[in-house]
């Protein structure tokens, strides 16, 4: 039972280069989200998806790019990097789009923008 | 600005005894409120929640309690064990379809001592 997996687990790439980082979920779970964790900042809500086909904007989208055409994946895009986009990356999924739904999450990609 | 804090970075306890971790909310959306735990190199797992309903909920060696008038909650760990040193993170989301995504503190990294 793979539940999320995130590859790569790890990326260094130069400002300027594009990357997608890929999500995928065996548990045929409608809510997927990506979040980025920083130093003393927690994790923000990058985008997040209640369905395939369907997204949105979390908190901090600016340079990044999402889209859901299967309910199992969920990419998400850099554009164009930069160095402020160095962080762990994290993709969690729920059964449903609801508040009482425990999200369960990848292990993460570790980028560094150079 | 961050809706949800948790002012101590850090936390250390010797095994056996309880762990209190403490976690602080702005926003009088919320009123659904999640533990999470993370380990070193891995994505953080679901630990327990509380509804604004309650004031306490209990699960096994962890207790979360909500002070809704001093929007405020903490976990509770009794006793603490070697394997619960992780980072714990406090999430907090409102039960309106606009307010399900999740805001998280920045975490405590508890380090329990045998």
């Amino acid at each position: 039972n793979a539940g999320v997996t995130q590859t790569p687990k790890f990326q260094v790439l130069k400002t300027g280069q594009s990357m997608t980082l890929q999500c995928a979920q065996d548990m045929n779970h409608e809510y997927m989200s990506w979040y980025r964790q920083d130093p003393g900042m927690g994790l923000r809500l990058i985008h997040y998806s209640v369905g395939a086909g369907i997204t949105d904007q979390g908190e901090v989208p600016n340079g990044y790019n999402v889209s859901r055409s299967t309910t199992e994946d969920f990419p998400l895009r850099l554009l164009s990097a930069a160095p402020s986009q160095t962080s762990v990356y994290f993709c969690a999924s729920s059964r449903k789009w609801g508040y009482n739904q425990p999200q369960h999450f990848g292990d993460g990609t570790r980028l560094s923008i150079l | 600005d961050q809706q949800v804090k948790q002012n101590s970075p850090s936390l250390s306890v010797q095994e056996g005894r309880i762990s209190i971790l403490n976690c602080d909310y702005t926003n009088s959306m919320f009123d659904y409120f999640l533990w999470y735990k993370k380990y070193p190199a891995e994505g953080p797992t679901f630990l327990i929640s509380i509804s604004s309903i309650k004031d306490k909920n209990e699960d096994g060696r962890f207790t979360v309690f909500l002070n809704k008038s001093a929007k405020h909650l903490s976990l509770h760990i009794v006793p603490s064990q070697p394997g619960d040193s992780a980072v714990y993170f406090c999430a907090a989301s409102g039960s309106r379809s606009n307010d399900y995504k999740l805001s998280f503190g920045a975490g405590t990294t508890v380090t329990v001592r045998a």
